[in-house]
């Protein structure tokens, strides 16, 4: 199976703040990598695919970039409705496999 | 709109058995894959497997191959999920999921059925 490792696990931030999150694999998966957005209690919901295409309805501050085994998640202005848990997934191979996931918390 | 319902919350004990329902809507339900996602209780998510309606034809991640069972009814566009024998160690969140394809993303979740095993 491919390992994907996130960091950090997690991080404090405020509204307005430029944030980063990483993910790796452990082989080279191409661009075959999405992140999804997750709010306590609810499900996950899809932000990006193929590294960096937005999902319909994803706000632009949302970005992602990255091929190969190195890719990040950047948002460009955290807003209050943010603050949650990003995870990344391979799609390159089954099993599908998902990273440990970003909490973002508000500093 | 694509909608994914997923049957109420369950309780119950070990060795009983289980099976847990996922409605679809608002797509052609034969021809999307439907999968499910496990995530206990403060963890990540795995990725257990995935069904196409269209044939039944299942792909299991290796982790959950044996222990779990994916089927479908395309007369009423509902994917299940089963166990014969539950484990406390099953006790998780299970959110079933739609993916255009074997090896792409989920682009859209059910609101998941929390199940807990216990004596």
């Amino acid at each position: 199976d491919i390992q994907m490792t996130q960091s950090p696990s997690s991080l404090s931030a405020s509204v307005g703040d430029r944030v980063t999150i990483s993910c790796r694999a452990s082989q080279s998966i191409s661009n075959y990598l999405n992140w999804y957005q997750q709010k306590p209690g609810k499900a996950p919901n899809l932000l990006i695919y193929g590294a960096s295409t937005l999902q319909n309805g994803v706000p632009s501050r949302f970005s992602g970039s990255g091929t190969g085994t190195d890719f990040t998640l950047t948002i460009s202005s955290l807003l209050p409705e943010d603050f949650a848990t990003y995870y990344c997934q391979q799609s390159d191979s089954t099993p599908l496999t998902f990273g440990g996931g970003t909490k973002v918390e508000i500093k | 709109e694509v909608q994914l319902v997923q049957s109420g919350p369950e309780v119950k004990k070990p060795g009983q058995s289980l099976k847990i329902s996922c409605k679809a809507s608002g797509y052609s339900f034969t021809n999307y894959w439907i999968g499910w996602v496990r995530q206990m209780s403060g963890k990540g998510l795995e990725w257990m497997g995935i069904i196409f309606p269209s044939d039944s034809d299942a792909r299991y991640s290796p982790s959950f191959q044996g222990q779990v069972t994916m089927s479908v009814d395309k007369s009423i566009n509902t994917a299940y999920l089963q166990w014969r024998s539950l484990k406390a160690s099953d006790t998780a969140m299970y959110f079933c999921v739609r993916q255009p394809g074997i090896a792409v993303e989920s682009d859209f979740w059910g609101q998941g059925t929390l199940v807990t095993v216990s004596s």
